[in-house]
């Protein structure tokens, strides 16, 4: 079993959906955890911080729920620019290494 | 300024052969990770420099793998007896401390080993 799990998809929604990611992570260790964006041939990015108060950035929603070592995200007004593979990410260790899911695929068609 | 910057882009091998792969950290980073991302998995840790030591190198996946960063800023991931299996992109990423400060990420060497 994977120590960050999600659902591969892939997540095929119409523009102005709004769409779900969920993950669980198996580690209670771990520390920080993230969502980054990955587009095809490209290196992962940043896309937000997760915390367990929630936090938005625009149209975009992230909650960690620790009891259940479970975080989600959640997209509003899903965006043809927001085609990509979304991926869930912890940090644990001393030496703050990010450990990663597989990643799911959103595909936002037109 | 200059982001982590990764060379080549592409590497095409034999089985067999000997690579490096290098990558330059953002200036002044000091904590440096190597990753490796296979075909439709999320990447996975290699290794992890704080200045010129590595202090985790759990996640090299046999002695093939050696990395090393003399001088506290570049690193060469070094590969020997190249397997078909060892295809990945190798993506590097450097921050700034070691309080679980952001990582950047290189673009990646995309290695194939035929």
């Amino acid at each position: 079993r994977k120590e960050v799990e999600q659902d591969p998809g892939p997540f095929n929604v119409p523009e102005g959906a709004t769409v779900a990611f969920n993950c669980t992570y198996s580690n209670s260790a771990s520390q920080s955890f993230f969502w980054y964006r990955q587009d095809c041939r490209k290196e992962p990015k940043l896309l937000m911080s997760v915390y367990s108060s929630g936090n938005e950035d625009g149209r975009f929603t992230a909650q960690l729920n620790r009891a259940s070592q479970y975080i989600s995200l959640l997209i509003r007004d899903s965006k043809l620019s927001d085609s990509a593979t979304y991926l869930c990410v912890v940090m644990r260790g001393a030496t703050n290494k990010l450990i990663f899911g597989t990643g799911t695929l959103l595909a936002v068609q037109p | 300024g200059a982001g982590v910057s990764q060379t080549p882009s592409n590497k095409v091998t034999e089985k067999g052969k000997y690579v490096e792969l290098r990558c330059d950290p953002i200036s002044g980073h000091t904590a440096l990770y190597w990753y490796r991302q296979s075909l439709g998995q999320g990447p996975e840790f290699l290794i992890y420099f704080q200045g010129t030591g590595a202090a985790d190198d759990s996640g090299l996946p046999n002695d093939r793998f050696f990395a090393v960063r003399p001088e506290g800023s570049v690193s060469t991931l070094k590969i020997q007896r190249t397997e078909r299996g060892d295809s990945a992109v190798y993506l590097c990423a450097s921050s700034f401390g070691t309080s679980g400060e952001r990582q950047y990420f290189g673009p990646g060497t995309r290695l194939t080993v035929t």
